[in-house]
């Protein structure tokens, strides 16, 4: 398996534009995260999906921020406006609970380094 | 979930042993306690989790306290590829894993 693929790997946005991130977890798994890293904050998580459902939402910091999965193979995070603040990089983790793996072992993706001028 | 206390950073010279210690005095007893580290610019990556026997696998120990308050991941000969922030989590069954800030922990030739 390919692994979480997240894309773009880079962005930079001017401030007021929308931004689009992508999401695609590995086969079978049947839960997906998003998080966001800052200097400042670490790592938070942001939403996470059971089975393309979202089960808590309760870190997206406000409304400008919104999250799908229309399908078991594909996510996205959307902001819209886009500010500099948003500058960060946000991760896609995805986890499940066939095989050797431990239920919330998560398996985390490259990332997305998303800048906003 | 129950909340864990990190050293901020440790140093380990390569080739010996990297015991990282944490701490989760108010774990329940339903709570694993689950290792991730993050190698700069990667996505974290999981290490080892257990609940209350000691857990090893081809990467890590994981020595838990009798009464859980307290545990120690165990790197058995740290290379420089080891170098990375380690974060400790108290996590029940449910997936909201909430990340502190972790032990930059520095491998060191």
């Amino acid at each position: 398996d390919a692994g979480v693929i997240q894309s773009p790997r880079h962005e930079v946005t001017e401030m007021g534009q929308e931004v689009t991130l992508r999401c695609k977890p590995i086969s079978g798994h049947n839960s997906l995260f998003w998080y966001r890293q800052t200097m400042m904050r670490g790592l938070e998580l942001l939403i996470y999906f059971n089975n393309n459902v979202p089960i808590d939402d309760s870190g997206m910091p406000e409304d400008r921020f919104s999250a799908k999965m229309p399908n078991a193979s594909f996510s996205t995070l959307k902001i819209q406006p886009s500010e500099p603040r948003d500058s960060a990089v946000y991760f896609c983790a995805s986890t499940g609970t066939s095989g050797a793996s431990s239920y919330n072992e998560q398996f985390f993706g490259p990332g997305t380094r998303l800048t906003v001028l | 979930d129950a909340k864990t206390t990190q050293p901020p950073s440790m140093d380990c010279a390569e080739g010996r042993a990297a015991n990282l210690p944490c701490n989760h005095s108010t774990i329940s007893g339903n709570e694993y306690v689950y290792w991730y580290r993050q190698i700069h610019s990667q996505g974290p990556q999981y290490i080892i989790h257990g609940l209350k026997n000691n857990e090893t696998n081809e990467m890590a120990s994981l020595i838990i306290t009798e009464d859980r308050k307290s545990s120690t991941l165990i790197l058995p000969h740290a290379t420089l590829r080891d170098t990375a922030v380690y974060y400790c989590i108290a996590l029940n069954n449910n997936n909201d894993m909430r990340f502190g800030a972790g032990t930059r922990l520095t491998v060191k030739p």
